[in-house]
């Protein structure tokens, strides 16, 4: 089982908002990792976003709009990357990074499609 | 501001080897953190090698035993030795601070093995 796992696909129309979830594999808990996100758009690398471990413990990347916010579901044990507002621009591969036993790992990638 | 220059890439026969290089520019290189992470081609970024201030290192489990990273501190530079190529390490490979991608990443420097 991959340490971090998230959903391949998720669509959505503009102006309506998204949830993406990093789920952590069992017997790794959320509540102990601050976790990245990134976004990634054809052509170049990765860009990040936020990273959050709780409310006392997050940061907004540098001119990423607040429409980007993280948080956490303990009860499912994953990290939860929210975009209000969806924007056609929004329109990308989104990555989740945590940093476990000696490495960091990536998730495998949620591509949003903006209908 | 983080300037990153990666450089060594090419076409490389399965079993081969090649050296990247990676110029730092616009922080204090020999106080930080410093990672490879690659990125083959429709997939999403993967770690490979981390290297501390102190000289810990850790290694992808793809890649331990093959790869080598180091860093020269009075030249600002980031190394990794890549030994028995497969093909399966064929990527774009960028150099980052860390966390990776927190800081703007290079432009990369493409890995292609294959016979």
């Amino acid at each position: 089982q991959a340490v971090l796992t998230q959903p391949a696909s998720l669509s959505a129309s503009p102006g309506a908002s998204a949830s993406l979830t990093c789920t952590l594999r069992s017997g790794i808990n959320v509540g102990s990792y601050r976790i990245y996100w990134y976004q990634q758009k054809p052509g170049s690398p990765p860009q990040y976003l936020l990273r959050y471990k709780s409310d006392s413990d997050k940061q907004q990347g540098s001119g990423v709009p607040s429409r980007f916010s993280g948080s956490k579901d303990a009860s499912a044990n994953a990290g939860i990357l929210f975009i209000s507002g969806l924007q056609p621009e929004d329109e990308a591969d989104y990555y989740c990074l945590i940093w476990h036993s000696g490495a960091w790992v990536f998730g495998g990638g949620t591509k949003v499609t903006v209908l | 501001e983080v300037q990153l220059v990666e450089s060594g890439g090419g076409l490389v026969q399965p079993g081969g080897s090649l050296r990247l290089s990676c110029a730092a520019s616009g922080f204090t290189f020999s106080n930080s953190i410093m990672n490879w992470v690659r990125q083959a081609p429709g997939k999403g970024p993967e770690w490979v090698s981390y290297i501390s201030v102190s000289g810990t290192i850790f290694y992808a489990d793809s890649v331990r035993g093959r790869f080598t990273i180091s860093r020269d501190n009075a030249r600002n530079s980031l190394y990794l030795q890549m030994n028995s190529l497969r093909d399966e390490d064929t990527a774009v490979y960028y150099c980052t601070t860390d966390p990776p991608g927190v800081d703007p990443w290079g432009q990369g420097t493409l890995v292609t093995v294959s016979s």
